[in-house]
């Protein structure tokens, strides 16, 4: 059973200041995606990562797998009270067809 | 708009009651799948169907049933069977099963609650 974990669960941090969100996961897996969920909404497709070593970048957010490792990570640089959000890794495991599973989510309050 | 649109965005159920959420799409998806959302958790499959008249069970599907008689549409009944109905349900869609880059679209949620 392909289990995802993310961590930190929550996350505070100041304007301007870096932070990394990693997702671990347990089987083999080349296909990874992370979502943006504002509070009380849906969720948003922020980057598809499709090989080992990809590295996606928009804004102020990048996102790395290393599929070696079955790791991904979303590095936050410089951040802005408007990335405060709920982000979601989602795994999905070769041979399901597009099944993905979770994470558990990681909240990211920006104060100023 | 090309969109996936669910409703009611908010729903109460009462004790034996089933009712059905609704989740249509028109951007000629294949895939459609349906979630729930429990506070401060993340997001577990219930059902999802690969294409018309066929579907699968995910990892929650108890208490739960689908149809998918149309491309456009997959309803989900949450029938008095589940226990626990409360709960963000969240419906998405993706193009083509096990394409590479097949991102799931996921439309804005419909909220149960029990009376």
């Amino acid at each position: 059973e392909l289990k995802v974990e993310q961590n930190p669960l929550f996350l505070s941090m100041q304007e301007g200041k870096n932070y990394t969100i990693y997702c671990n996961y347990s089987t083999t897996s080349d296909r990874l995606y992370w979502y943006r969920q504002d509070p009380g909404k849906s969720l948003e497709s922020l980057f598809v990562l499709l090989s080992n070593g990809a590295v996606k970048q928009e804004g102020r957010l990048m996102a790395s797998l290393d599929t070696k490792a079955r790791l991904s990570t979303l590095h936050i640089t410089a951040a802005v009270h408007d990335l405060s959000a709920t982000y979601f890794c989602a795994v999905e495991s070769t041979g399901t067809a597009s099944k993905l599973t979770f994470g558990t989510g990681t909240r990211l309050q920006v104060t100023l | 708009d090309g969109g996936i649109t669910q409703s009611p965005k908010y729903l109460f159920r009462k004790e034996g009651q089933n009712v059905t959420l609704s989740c249509e799409q028109n951007l000629n998806h294949d895939a459609m799948y349906w979630y729930r959302q429990d506070p401060g958790q993340g997001l577990r499959l219930i059902y999802y169907s690969q294409i018309v008249n066929d579907f699968q069970k995910g990892d929650i599907a108890e208490g739960y049933s689908v149809s998918r008689e149309k491309k456009e549409s997959f309803p989900l009944t949450v029938t008095s069977a589940q226990k626990n109905p409360t709960a963000f349900y969240l419906c998405a869609s993706s193009i083509i099963p096990g394409l590479a880059k097949n991102i799931q679209y996921f439309g804005a949620g419909t909220r149960l609650s029990v009376l």
